[in-house]
């Protein structure tokens, strides 16, 4: 199906464990974006990539990492989860002209 | 540093009537502006766009207006029903030509049945 998707919905996980969200889109978009989503901060941007092979840090980096081997994936990795990493994560998509498209959001709770 | 704000932060709307959503944008090499659209559990959803070469634009019962001269734009839903009920972001371009967006924290909209 084209579009952006993102896995897992929800996931639930300990302190410490490292954890990968994944994101794909199909409209070979060059831009791909990560956010994070909490109460009375909106959307943060943690990381985004340009191209392939291209990523760059925004406002949050600290604690997550990202890869970009393929156009179409973006996966962010929480190295050692914290509980203050308990968030709803957004992907995002875009080919450099126009908005951003997102996905539906993976709910993720650090316990 | 420059940001994206909005002016209120919820908005309660009788089922039927107008509303508008404002928004105040710093940032006076923008060029690129939207609104998204978030209902409960799911992910920002694109709803109109404009560019700064153009100062209104219309969709389905939306209308985007945007006034350069004291960097405001605006969102206007005509008839609003409850479907309607979400929270609405504007989101602008980091720069002229800018690919990178800053959002606002979003204005939650709740319609009156």
């Amino acid at each position: 199906d084209a579009g952006i998707t993102q896995s897992p919905r929800y996931k639930i996980t300990e302190t410490g464990r490292q954890v990968t969200l994944m994101c794909h889109q199909t409209w070979s978009h060059s831009y791909m974006f990560w956010y994070r989503q909490d109460l009375g901060h909106g959307l943060r941007l943690i990381y985004y990539s340009a191209a392939a092979d291209i990523t760059d840090k925004g406002e949050v980096p600290d604690g997550y990492v990202v890869s970009r081997s393929k156009t179409e994936n973006f996966p962010l990795t929480l190295e050692s989860a914290t509980r203050s990493q308990t968030s709803v994560y957004f992907c995002a998509s875009s080919s450099g002209t126009d908005g951003y498209t997102f996905g539906s959001g993976t709910r993720l709770t650090v316990v | 540093g420059e940001s994206v704000g909005l002016h209120l932060p919820t908005l309660s709307v009788q089922e039927g009537d107008n509303s508008i959503i404002n928004c105040a944008y710093s940032n006076s090499a923008s060029d690129y502006f939207i609104w998204y659209k978030q209902e409960s559990g799911k992910g920002p959803q694109f709803i109109i766009d404009i560019r700064s070469n153009m100062d209104k634009r219309q969709g389905q019962r939306v209308t985007v207006l945007l006034n350069k001269t004291v960097k405001h734009l605006s969102l206007q839903i005509a008839a609003t029903q409850p479907g309607d009920s979400a929270v609405y972001f504007c989101a602008e371009s980091a720069g002229a030509g800018s690919y990178q967006l800053t959002f606002g924290k979003g204005t939650k909209l709740s319609v009156i049945p």
